[in-house]
């Protein structure tokens, strides 16, 4: 139990294109979803975290409209990287909160974003 | 939430038991301990978590200290899968938490 997936596992788009990136809870509803950013040989950065229903809340220093957040349903949270440039160039991962559950966050198999 | 320090990187032979220690002397009496590992270009896998007693699973054993300031995660049988970074991460729970990942300790088991 307890799957996190996300679509898709890479992506190559052009600078100046907008990228969507898909995560979902497989077996579980999420009330609460969040999205990571990790570049080569560093740590994962909290870049939001999604309530469903919600307005996703930013970390400091994240461009909210530049990683636009949407969680529509329990199952389901998008990030749209829009007018990606080369810098934007990582590897973003998400994770579920099951609803009802303060506990561990399930973790999605991650992104990996090339802008060229 | 509290910060933790933990050793750049660690070696262990595959069959013994790795020892990952984790330092958190500023945690309040609220915060868990949990343990997350990444495997290379993977996302992030939980391991385990507790609060102040000792904890086991399938896949380790939480030690913490009587002070809780600080823990050490032991892989019981470490096997060359078990390489990977291991995150030790102080968090209250609440619907507000949310996990602050440092720089881990890389593990790695050789034959």
């Amino acid at each position: 139990g307890a799957v996190v997936s996300q679509h898709p596992s890479w992506v190559i788009c052009k600078s100046g294109t907008s990228v969507k990136i898909e995560c979902r809870s497989l077996d579980f509803q999420a009330t609460t979803m969040f999205w990571y950013r990790q570049f080569p040989k560093q740590s994962l950065m909290l870049m939001a975290t999604s309530n469903e229903g919600s307005k996703a809340t930013y970390e400091q220093g994240v461009e909210k409209d530049k990683f636009l957040i949407n969680h529509a349903s329990l199952t389901l949270s998008t990030l749209t990287v829009t007018s990606a440039h080369p810098e934007d160039s990582s590897f973003y991962i998400c994770s579920a909160r099951e609803s009802g559950s303060s506990y561990e966050q399930y973790f999605g198999p991650g992104t990996r974003l090339t802008v060229t | 939430d509290a910060k933790t320090t933990q050793p750049t990187s660690m070696d262990c032979a595959e069959g013994r038991a790795a020892n990952l220690p984790c330092n958190h002397s500023t945690i309040s009496g609220n915060e868990y301990v949990y343990w997350y590992r990444q495997i290379h270009s993977q996302g992030p896998q939980y391991i385990i978590h507790g609060l102040k007693n000792n904890e086991t699973n399938e896949m380790a054993s939480l030690i913490i200290t009587e002070d809780r300031k600080s823990s050490t995660l032991i892989l019981p049988h470490a096997t060359l899968r078990d390489t990977a970074v291991y995150y030790c991460i102080v968090t209250s729970t609440g619907t507000a938490s949310k996990l602050t990942f440092g720089t881990g300790t890389r593990l790695q088991v050789t034959l």
